[in-house]
């Protein structure tokens, strides 16, 4: 059974820091990972989606990472800023059909 | 674009009443699927339809049913409400296929109900 794991569970910072967001997974046979952000009283947003076949994905001050052998994925945010203070949660498929498996998500703060 | 909606928003519900949770997608996705999200437990998945006419369970399915009524819509009713249904429901739907952004899903944004 897949398991998805993201820690830590919260993390602050002070604004304009670059940082790095985990993401573990048990099963390496993935179909595809996305990252999600998700504002307080919200629904999820996605942000990146890489293919099994992808290393990586970039949308402006965002990069994601894969790496299936070691069961990894990282989410790099840039310059960090105050609107990026949210939970993101990360996801797996294992197959086309099959269903995703979130993670518990990180919960980011970021201070002025 | 109103990618999926839900109704309604906000819900309190008594112990043994009955509701029906509706959501619609404008995408023409094929999948479509209910989570519930809880402090602590994450996102599960209550029930999802691959496609139109079909249904299956998810990982916690008990207390629930659905109805995929045609390929834009996809309920969820509480036959009988219970207080460990107090939680925020959410529907998704995705896209098909292998393409770049193949499989990429997309949220509602919440149903919070409260069973009391």
């Amino acid at each position: 059974k897949q398991e998805v794991t993201q820690i830590p569970a919260a993390l602050s910072v002070p604004e304009g820091e670059n940082l790095v967001l985990n993401c573990s997974f048990t099963d390496s046979a993935i179909y595809n990972l996305q990252w999600f952000r998700q504002d307080p009283g919200k629904g999820l947003t996605s942000l990146l989606l890489i293919q099994s076949s992808q290393r990586e994905q970039t949308s402006g001050r965002l990069n994601a990472s894969l790496d299936k052998s070691s069961g990894r994925s990282t989410l790099y945010i840039a310059a960090s800023q105050p609107g990026d203070s949210a939970t993101y949660l990360c996801a797996v498929k294992t197959g086309a059909n099959s269903k995703l498996t979130f993670g518990k998500g990180i919960t980011l703060s970021v201070r002025p | 674009n109103a990618g999926v909606t839900q109704t309604p928003k906000f819900q309190v519900l008594k112990t043994g009443q009955s509701m029906t949770l509706q959501c619609a997608q404008d995408m023409n996705h094929n999948s479509m699927y209910w989570y519930r999200q809880d402090p602590g437990m994450g996102l599960r998945l209550i029930y999802y339809s691959a496609s139109e006419g079909t249904t299956d369970k998810g990982e916690v399915p008990n207390g629930y049913n659905v109805s995929r009524l045609n390929k834009r819509e996809f309920s969820l009713r509480l036959e009988s409400a219970a207080p460990s249904q107090t939680s925020v429901y959410f529907c998704a739907s995705s896209t098909t296929g292998t393409g770049i952004w193949g499989n990429t899903i997309y949220f509602g944004e919440g149903s919070w109900l409260t069973v009391v």
